[in-house]
């Protein structure tokens, strides 16, 4: 079993829509989870950080943490074609400082 | 608002040379990291660095690598002798409170090994 998995999509939405994108993982001791936004070819951009369980909001991104289920969530509401990029999340350990990425999943938003 | 930023954006070099990939991290952060992606792959850690030293490095960072941060600013990756399989973008990051926040990236340089 892979350590972090994630869906690569595409995921294709209406503009206006809520996505919603996932992360499933293994390791029980992961505490800190973050998701990133890529453009191609550019580097990964920070949307959201969470520590250990719960819920997180910040504008349209809502990133949920579900530690029972190993399954962490990012919701985007009202989503725009500027949305339109791959979304990876990452998560890691205490005590190290090295975060676990997802392959990512790849997000088109049709106007 | 603060950036990293990594220079060259493209490389290419030959088989065996060595390359010095170049970032200059935010000014007050003080952990640097270098993270590599191959096309279609995943973001991997290579190396995490903090006053002055490696603090962390996966099993990918071998002996060919090496990272410096030899003056204030810059924070360099070295790669002694590449090899193909080291084609890949390479992202430098960098974090102000340590390992607690989420990293800041660098647009990434992409390495083409020939």
């Amino acid at each position: 079993q892979k350590e972090v998995e994630q869906d690569p999509g595409p995921l294709s939405v209406p503009e206006g829509a809520i996505v919603s994108l996932n992360c499933t993982y293994s390791n029980s001791a992961f505490q800190y989870f973050m998701w990133y936004r890529q453009y191609s070819r550019k580097g990964p951009e920070l949307l959201m950080y969470t520590y250990s369980s719960g819920n997180k909001e910040d504008g349209r991104f809502t990133a949920q943490v579900d530690k029972s289920s190993k399954y962490i969530s990012l919701f985007i509401r009202d989503s725009q074609p500027s949305d339109s990029a791959t979304y990876l999340c990452a998560m890691r350990t205490s005590g190290t400082y090295k975060y676990i990425f997802g392959t990512g999943t790849r997000l088109k938003v049709l106007a | 608002e603060p950036e990293v930023t990594q220079t060259p954006s493209h490389q290419v070099t030959q088989m065996g040379q060595e390359v010095i990939l170049r970032c200059v991290p935010i000014s007050n952060h003080l952990y640097f990291y270098w993270y590599r992606q191959i096309l279609g792959q995943k973001v991997e850690f290579l190396v995490s660095f903090y006053n002055n030293e490696i603090s962390e490095k996966s099993e990918i960072f071998d002996d060919q690598f090496s990272v410096e941060r030899p003056d204030g600013s810059n924070f360099t990756l070295k790669i002694r002798s590449t090899k193909l399989e080291d084609s890949a973008m390479y992202f430098c990051a960098s974090s102000g409170t340590g390992t607690a926040y989420g990293y800041t990236f660098g647009s990434g340089t992409r390495l083409t090994v020939v």
